[in-house]
């Protein structure tokens, strides 16, 4: 299985802060990496797919970039509402495995 | 729009099974693959499976082989997830997800339900 790492696992950050969240590959994920957001008490929400497509309706301030075994993930300002928990996903091959998570505190 | 609605929350005591059903509306069921994805109580995510509901084909984590049957009925536009011999450590959030399976967009997470907790306890 491929086993994905986040990290920070947490972070404070301000609003208008630009933030980026890493997640690293134990082999390669090739570009197929997603990242989702997900609030308390609430299902995830996809907001990245195959590492740096931009999921339709989601803001423009998040991106993401990497391929291989490296992959990031950059919110260019941080608003009130991205207060969440970060996930990336590896679908290059079964079980499509996720990383720990990134609680993003503001 | 698309919508998925899992079925309630269920309480279960160890040792016996769970049925969960997630029913899509908004787009042509059978054209898009289904998953599970669980989550314990202040844990991450976990992968469970899949489903295609065009053929009824499923792919399971190894974690979960014997003990988990996905299926679909296209006539309802329903996928459902059974997990069997329960035990406290199954406690957790699961919930479905489709994936558009576009030809260029990799497998992705686009839509989810709104989870269906279970909880275990004797």
């Amino acid at each position: 299985d491929i086993q994905l790492t986040q990290s920070p696992m947490s972070l404070s950050a301000s609003v208008g802060d630009r933030v980026t969240i890493t997640c690293r590959a134990n082999e390669t994920s090739s570009m197929y990496l997603n990242w989702y957001q997900q609030k308390s008490g609430r299902a995830p929400r996809l907001l990245i797919y195959v590492a740096s497509s931009l999921q339709s309706g989601v803001p423009s301030r998040f991106s993401g970039s990497g391929s291989g075994t490296d992959f990031s993930l950059t919110i260019s300002s941080l608003k009130p509402e991205d207060f969440a928990t970060y996930y990336c996903q590896q679908t290059y091959s079964t079980p499509f495995t996720f990383g720990g998570g990134t609680k993003v505190e503001i | 729009q698309v919508q998925l609605v899992q079925s309630g929350a269920e309480v279960k005591k160890p040792g016996a099974s769970v049925k969960v059903s997630c029913t899509a509306s908004g787009y042509t069921f059978s054209s898009c693959y289904m998953y599970w994805v669980r989550q314990a109580p202040g844990q991450g995510l976990e992968w469970m499976g899949m489903v295609d509901p065009s053929g009824g084909s499923t792919i399971y984590a190894q974690k979960f082989q014997g003990r988990v049957t996905m299926t679909s009925d296209t006539s309802a536009s329903t996928v459902y997830m059974e997990l069997s011999s329960l035990r406290s450590d199954d406690t957790a959030v699961y919930y479905c997800a489709r994936d558009p399976r576009e030809p260029f967009g990799g497998r992705r997470f686009d839509y989810w339900g709104q989870g269906t907790p279970v909880s275990v306890s004797s």
